[in-house]
């Protein structure tokens, strides 16, 4: 079957504009993760779906940032009035159940903020 | 606060060659430790893992055993080919529902 689909896989946006970035996840899985790349770095957690509950949030760095799953599957995440530090690789993952251990990640979305 | 230090890459080797991509953690208790590899243009896949001390996790030819006495779960493969060439990181999760830590990923190329 198919696995974690993201897009747009690449979006260049001026400083300031809003951005929507969004997740398909493997079908049946019940925990969705946001995470951000940054260039030669590992991802960091952002954030942590349990079908449409988000459960942890901790890892938004700022009010700027919102991420929704309103139907338990596909996530939005948005950036409000992005800034050139907001620049990074998302990454979205999901995993059959809350255990976070095993999870599939999609290509992610490369976001360059000029 | 839990976290995962890897060795600094890039590291280029060739074909053939002994691999190790060395990974210590710091985190109390028992975490499950594992590398994930990202291939060029593609999402970060599972390679292998290990639950509990003195676990060898292994898949593809990889191989990590994990050493609680060093908190080290060093990452080898005997012969290395061009296709390996990637991205592993080294990661942990304390429990099966906390959020997974990422080390900062050791680049490796592979060259014929």
């Amino acid at each position: 079957g198919a696995g974690v689909s993201q897009s747009p896989r690449y979006k260049v946006a001026k400083r300031g504009q809003d951005v929507a970035l969004r997740c398909d996840p493997i079908s049946g899985h019940v925990s969705l993760f946001w995470y951000q790349q940054a260039l030669g770095q590992g991802p960091e957690f952002l954030t942590y779906f349990q079908n449409e509950a988000q459960l942890d949030k901790s890892g938004l760095p700022s009010d700027r940032f919102f991420a929704e799953r309103p139907e338990g599957s596909v996530s939005t995440l948005k950036i409000q009035r992005t800034q050139q530090e907001d620049s990074a690789v998302y990454l979205c993952a999901s995993s059959v159940d809350r255990a976070q251990e095993t999870q599939y990640f999609g290509p992610g979305t490369r976001l360059l903020v000029l | 606060g839990n976290s995962v230090t890897q060795m600094e890459g890039p590291v280029t080797l060739s074909e053939e060659a002994f691999l190790t991509i060395n990974c210590t953690y710091t985190a109390t208790g028992y975490p499950s430790l594992f590398w994930y590899v990202q291939y060029p243009g593609e999402g970060l896949q599972l390679l292998l893992k290990a639950t509990k001390a003195d676990d060898k996790g292994s898949n593809k030819g990889f191989e990590a055993t994990y050493r609680k006495e060093t908190t080290s779960f060093h990452l080898e493969k005997g012969s290395v080919q061009v296709s390996d060439s990637a991205v592993y990181f080294c990661a942990l999760v304390k429990t099966s529902y906390d959020k997974v830590i990422f080390g900062p990923g050791t680049s490796l190329s592979v060259i014929p």
